[in-house]
């Protein structure tokens, strides 16, 4: 089946400690989102990625990173600069850059702080 | 102002009646248009988009698009138990490269 995979469903960070969310889609799309939800509040862009080797900031980049090595995955790193980690991440791939695609969304990883 | 506005709810409906959903946007050059269905603790599923004024139907669902009103709504006809959920209306950005997300409106279904 053609899908977006999130691993792992639940995360839990340690002070210091750099946690990476996998994101992994077989449906050929070219671009790839990262975005947050926080308890009662809309989802919030972290990163974006067009196409394979090139990625941009969303509205909240600050103690996030990304690579897109490869078409099919685009990792999400929560390093230590991120001091309020704790939420619902999703992972979101749509055709191409085009405004009349729709994204389609993982099932998401919930990171907590230990 | 908020880019894309939702009254957070909750909605409630008995079962079998219609449920109105609203949406407003801030972006006048906006031009696409989704609706997004989120069960408690599920990743959002799109359930409607709509590009153009007017309505589009698919099966129970109805979004209506109004761009001179900035507004845009779902209306979901004999509604079930099932149905309850959190509706995010999400609006495609000026840029194109990502969506603007409403925080959403709660609907509950009564039996």
């Amino acid at each position: 089946d053609g899908g977006i995979t999130q691993s792992p469903k639940y995360l839990f960070r340690k002070e210091g400690q750099n946690v990476t969310l996998s994101c992994e889609q077989n449906l050929n799309h070219d671009a790839m989102y990262w975005y947050r939800q926080d308890p009662g509040q809309g989802l919030r862009l972290i990163y974006y990625s067009q196409i394979v080797n090139d990625f941009q900031k969303g509205d909240i980049a600050e103690g996030y990173s990304v690579s897109r090595e490869k078409k099919e995955s685009f990792p999400l790193t929560v390093t230590s600069a991120q001091k309020n980690p704790t939420a619902f991440y999703l992972c979101a791939s749509s055709i191409g850059f085009n405004s009349n695609q729709p994204q389609h969304f993982g099932d998401g990883t919930r990171l907590s702080i230990l | 102002q908020k880019e894309v506005e939702q009254n957070s709810g909750p909605l409630s409906v008995p079962e079998g009646a219609i449920a109105s959903l609203n949406c407003t946007y801030s972006d006048r050059v906006s031009q696409s248009f989704f609706w997004y269905r989120q069960y408690s603790g599920k990743s959002p599923e799109l359930i409607m988009s709509i590009y153009s004024n007017g309505d589009k139907e698919d099966g129970r669902f109805t979004a209506q698009l109004n761009k001179a009103s900035q507004y845009v709504s779902l209306l979901i006809r004999d509604s079930q138990p099932s149905d309850s959920a959190t509706y995010l209306c999400a609006v495609i950005r000026n840029s194109g490269y990502a969506l603007n997300f409403g925080k959403g409106t709660s609907l509950l279904v009564t039996p």
